[in-house]
């Protein structure tokens, strides 16, 4: 099983600076099968990026994502007010799937 | 639009049973594998189940199996979790999510969740 860690456990920024979040795997993820998805309270989680880089349909362009092997990378370079959520790393190559612990994004 | 919405939780005895349902539209539900996960605060994010878009190939996480079972009723649009003797541990908010396409490729759309309490 590949186990996903993301760093930080928690990141206190303001509206409008950006946000570099890491997840690291504990063996390489083949083709890049990583996604990244964004849950915000009492809601359904979101998928923002597939293939480490590709954005889903609708999601601005203010999230990117990048990384190849072992080490990827979510960033949204200016955080907007509804930016402030927990977001997952998950790898769908692998069974089973799994998910990193989540980093969550608060307002500081 | 695409929606998937989970019911079927609650309070249940260590021991029991309980099924959860998962109703959805705007898509064509039988060409699209759909997957259970769970939420909990200690594990994080788990995968639970599989099933294919026709339902004759399954899959499932170590933890349920033999106590899980995943099923779908494509005339209904509906997809099933048959949970028996359940523990405290499957205690979580559980999800429905629908596969982006077949192979490997991400979940693209996520219920709200049906919290399931396993508690005497």
């Amino acid at each position: 099983e590949i186990v996903l860690t993301q760093s930080p456990g928690t990141l206190s920024l303001s509206p409008g600076e950006r946000a570099t979040l890491s997840c690291r795997a504990s063996q390489s993820v083949s083709s890049n099968f990583l996604a990244w998805y964004q849950q915000k309270s009492g809601q359904a989680p979101r998928l923002l990026i597939y293939g480490a880089s590709r954005r889903a349909t609708g999601i601005p362009d203010r999230f990117s994502g990048s990384g190849s092997g072992t080490d990827f990378t979510l960033t949204i370079s200016r955080l907007e007010p509804e930016d402030f959520a927990v977001y997952y790393c998950q790898q769908y190559v692998n069974s089973p799937m799994t998910f990193g612990q989540g980093s969550k994004v608060e307002i500081k | 639009e695409v929606q998937v919405v989970e019911s079927g939780g609650g309070l249940v005895q260590p021991g029991g049973s309980l099924r959860l349902s998962c109703a959805a539209s705007g898509f064509s539900f039988s060409n699209y594998a759909m997957t259970w996960l769970r939420l909990t605060p200690g594990k994080g994010l788990e995968w639970v189940s599989t099933i294919s878009g026709l339902g004759d190939v399954t899959y499932y996480a170590d933890s349920v199996k033999g106590r899980f079972t995943i099923s779908r009723d494509n005339s209904k649009n509906t997809l099933y979790l048959q949970m028996n003797t359940l523990r405290a541990e499957d205690t979580a908010l559980y999800y429905c999510a629908k596969k982006m396409f077949s192979g490997y490729w991400p979940l693209d759309y996520w219920g709200q969740g049906a919290l399931v309490t396993v508690s005497s």
